[in-house]
């Protein structure tokens, strides 16, 4: 059965500090990988794709990575606005459906 | 612009009563999904619409049916509501179908979301 393992579930760092955030996926062939953003009471951002191990984007102070069995989104120096929930999907290949795991929530202290 | 609308942005329904959630979107896209959305579970997907005309099961379709009217409305709709379905439902719409084109065009493949609609079902 397709899997997708988010963690931590929630974690706390003071602005500055780096940090990442762990997506550890079981599918049986992966078609592709996918990390969002949400705030609370809004609907997701779509942030990255990424389709083969050794893969990594950036944008602004966010690079994702991405394994052969898992996918870390690296945070560099947060400040008080990157405080939101990240979610990670991944898509089987031959497959559309899209699995999500179920979030770690991310504060950054100013 | 107004990007993914969604309507109603809450309701409330007793068991058993049926409504249909609307979603548009003004980006040409081709390709829109509908979502649920539940405390400890994680966004789920419910259906999805590759292109105008076709329309697919996701992992949790049971309980829902949906219509792609154009190629900017898709809509989702609650024959006979129950308590399981108390959920916030997300619509997205994105230019080609998430994972398509194998990394290829991954740009055409963001997905854009709607701001959600609340449902109580009692």
């Amino acid at each position: 059965e397709d899997q997708v393992t988010q963690s931590p579930e929630a974690l706390r760092l003071q602005e500055g500090e780096s940090s990442s955030l762990n997506c550890s996926y079981t599918v049986s062939g992966l078609r592709g990988l996918f990390w969002y953003r949400q705030d609370p009471g809004k609907g997701p951002e779509f942030l990255f794709t990424l389709y083969s191990a050794g893969e990594e984007k950036e944008k602004e102070r966010l690079k994702a990575t991405l394994t052969k069995k898992e996918s870390f989104l690296h945070i560099t120096a947060p400040k008080p606005e990157d405080s939101a929930t990240y979610l990670c999907a991944v898509q089987a290949v031959g497959d559309d459906k899209i699995i999500f795991g179920k979030g770690t929530r991310l504060h950054i202290l100013p | 612009n107004a990007g993914v609308t969604q309507t109603p942005k809450f309701q409330v329904l007793k068991t058993g009563q049926s409504m249909t959630l609307q979603c548009a979107q003004d980006m040409n896209h081709n390709s829109m999904y509908w979502y649920r959305q539940d405390p400890g579970m994680g966004l789920r997907l419910i259906y999805y619409s590759a292109s105008e005309g076709t329309t697919d099961k996701g992992e949790v379709p049971n309980g829902y049916n949906v219509s792609r009217l154009n190629k900017r409305e898709f809509s989702l709709r609650l024959e006979s509501a129950a308590p399981s379905q108390t959920s916030v439902y997300f619509c997205a719409s994105s230019e080609i179908l998430l994972g398509s084109s194998a990394g290829g065009f991954p740009s055409k493949e963001t997905q854009y979301f709607g701001p959600g609609t609340r449902l109580l079902v009692l």
